[in-house]
């Protein structure tokens, strides 16, 4: 399978501050990358697709401008929650999706002060 | 969209028992089917999977079955360990393959294995 990197693995920041999360996919060219958010004893729910070269397409009821995403490379791919509220303090998953199969990166605890 | 519900949301079973989790998806496109084991703070783990022109799998001590007219498909666990106590989540997606496919997931089941 995929092998899958996110960075940072944590992070706590004070609110109104912008926090990046990096996705690496180290093994495998990923066009495309997807995001998801994970509250406690909650299922995954999808955020966004990344697109390697083109704009992310949001799920509905998913702020584009507070969750901004970069898909710069075919091996990287950036989240950024821009001005951060407690509210948003959760687990941040990335995967790719060689075939159908998806393979998830090892999330990123965001605890927003 | 698509909408996955997942039954039970806990299950407790004794070592050696057999457990089952079931899941209802609503889009008749959706094709592919996975199931993912999750230990807590770290990713999912995808420990089987099944496509829509297969009606059973199985790996070892794992099974999925998939009930397309119905539009379920379950995990059936046997023998079960204290290890295997964890979330499982069902997911179902669709389209012709390839990276593009994403993944609609169920609410998760925690799964209690007594020794």
């Amino acid at each position: 399978g995929a092998v899958v990197s996110q960075h940072p693995s944590r992070v706590i920041c004070k609110s109104g501050t912008s926090v990046k999360i990096e996705c690496r996919s180290l093994d495998f060219q990923a066009t495309t990358m997807f995001w998801y958010r994970q509250f406690p004893k909650q299922s995954l729910m999808l955020m966004a697709t990344s697109n390697e070269g083109s704009k992310a397409t949001y799920e509905q009821g998913v702020e584009k401008d507070k969750f901004l995403i970069n898909h710069a490379s075919l091996t990287l791919s950036t989240l950024t929650v821009t001005s951060a509220h407690p509210e948003d303090s959760s687990f941040y998953i990335c995967s790719v999706s060689p075939y159908n199969e998806q393979f998830f990166g090892p999330g990123t605890r965001l605890t927003v002060l | 969209g698509e909408n996955v519900e997942q039954h039970p949301s806990t299950l407790s079973v004794q070592e050696g028992d057999s457990a089952v989790i079931k899941c209802t998806y609503s889009d008749s496109a959706s094709n592919y089917f996975p199931w993912y084991k999750q230990e807590l703070g770290k990713r999912p783990q995808l420990i089987i999977d099944i496509r829509s022109n297969v009606g059973e799998k199985k790996d070892q001590r794992i099974a999925v079955t998939l009930n397309k007219t119905a539009k379920h498909f379950s995990l059936h666990i046997t023998e079960t360990q204290p290890e295997d106590s964890a979330v499982y989540f069902c997911a179902a997606s669709w389209g012709s393959g390839g990276a593009t496919n994403k993944l609609i997931f169920g609410t998760g089941t925690l799964l209690a294995v007594q020794p």
